[in-house]
Formats: C-alpha cells, sequence, structure tokens
C-alpha cells in the first residue's frame, strides 16, 4: 500500500528565506506527482504536477523535483513571502485513472 | 477558470438524518472525486467516479453511497449521519485527457470543501 510522508510537520521561515519542502513514497511505481496547496478552511489549489517520466517542474518561485527511484520529491520555495504562508500537501497518483494518495502536509508560516 | 463548485460551506446535521453533498464541476471533466479531510488523517478517498453511472469505492467507503447521473455533478450521500463523519468534506474532478502542454490534464481541481457537523 503507498505510503505518502512529508517532513517537516510545520516549519516557521523569516520572510526572503529560500526553503524546501519534502515527500517521500514508499512505491515508487507512480504515475505522477502533484503539490498543492490549502489555505486554512478552504480547498486545495493545485501548484505543480510532475509527470513519473520528468525530473521537474517550474512555476514562478516554485521549482518541484521528483527522483522517482528513490522515492523522493522536493519543493523549492524561493524568496519566501507571508502570502506563502499555506498547508503544503504532496500527492501521489498510482495509475492513469487518477486517483491520489496524500501526505499529511507541511504547515508553512512566513514571518514578515 | 476551473471551477468545482460544492453547494454548502457549512453544514449542521442531527445523527440518524440523511445527509445531501454536492458537487458540480463546469470542465466537462470525465473523473469526479470525494475526499474527507481530518486533523493527524490528511485527506482519503471515499468514493470516485470515471464516467456517468460509474462509481468505484475509496479507501473509507463504509457508511457512505454516492450518485453521479450527469457528468458535471456528483453526489456524496451519507445514509445515517454518525457523529464519527463529523469532517470536512472535499469534492475534486479532473480530465482523463493525457497531459501534454497546455492541456491540463490529470491535475485535479478541489472544491473550497464542505465542513459538515454531525450532533
Amino acid at each position: 500500500k503507498q505510503e505518502v510522508t512529508q517532513i517537516p510537520a510545520a516549519l516557521s521561515v523569516p520572510e526572503g528565506e529560500n526553503l524546501v519542502l519534502n515527500c517521500s513514497f514508499t512505491d515508487s511505481a507512480i504515475y505522477n506527482l502533484q503539490w498543492f496547496r490549502q489555505d486554512p478552511g478552504k480547498g486545495l489549489t493545485s501548484l505543480l504536477l510532475i509527470q513519473s517520466s520528468q525530473r521537474e517542474q517550474t512555476s514562478g518561485r516554485l521549482n518541484a523535483s521528483l527522483d522517482k527511484s528513490s522515492g523522493r520529491s522536493t519543493l523549492y520555495i524561493a524568496a519566501s513571502q507571508p502570502g506563502d504562508s499555506a498547508t503544503y500537501l504532496c500527492a501521489v497518483s498510482m495509475e492513469y485513472g487518477n486517483k491520489l494518495v496524500f501526505g499529511a502536509g507541511t504547515i508553512l508560516r512566513v514571518k514578515s | 477558470d476551473v471551477k468545482v463548485t460544492q453547494s454548502s460551506r457549512y453544514l449542521v446535521k442531527r445523527t440518524g438524518e440523511k445527509v445531501f453533498l454536492e458537487c458540480v464541476q463546469d470542465m466537462d471533466h470525465e473523473n469526479m472525486f470525494w475526499y474527507r479531510q481530518d486533523p493527524g488523517l490528511g485527506l482519503r478517498l471515499i468514493y470516485f467516479s470515471y464516467d456517468v453511472k460509474m462509481k468505484e469505492k475509496g479507501d473509507i467507503p463504509e457508511g457512505y453511497s454516492v450518485s453521479r447521473e450527469k457528468k458535471e455533478r456528483f453526489s456524496l450521500i451519507l445514509e445515517s449521519a454518525s457523529t464519527n463523519q463529523t469532517s470536512m468534506y472535499l469534492c475534486a474532478s479532473s480530465s482523463r485527457k493525457p497531459l501534454y502542454a497546455g492541456s491540463g490534464g490529470n491535475i485535479q481541481y478541489f472544491g473550497a470543501g464542505t465542513r459538515l457537523s454531525v450532533l
């Protein structure tokens, strides 16, 4: 059974710092991996999707990498801002049908 | 922009009541999903559907059923609500088209969530 783990569970950084969020999964036979952002009491917003054949994806200040063989992904946030404060969730899809298995998330707080 | 709309943001129901949670998407997506989110447990898949009138159980289907009579609408039904079904419920949809540049395929789009309290 696929299990997804996110480390750290919570992170507090000063504004402007570059930071890395980690995600690991136990079964490397994934179809794709997706990073989401969730604001308190709200739904999820997709940030980046990496196909299993890709190594990384970039969107603005965000860069996600994937090492499928070692079962790891990282989300890099450059020059963090208070508006980046949210919970970040990693999820993997095991098949084309797109069922997702989620990690528990990393709660990020960026202090001004 | 893809829009996934959940009919209620907050609901309060009594134990034993039959509860309907509605979800509508406007992007002609084939796939639709219902998750629940609980502190410490994360998001867990309840049911999903690949097409109209099709449904498959997720990881925690007990106590729930679903209905998909139209492509754009996916309903989650709590047959007899219980206090352990107090949770945040999230609906999502995605396309079955392969992902290529600009297609948006495979990305799951979520609604704002329904916070259900069962008293």
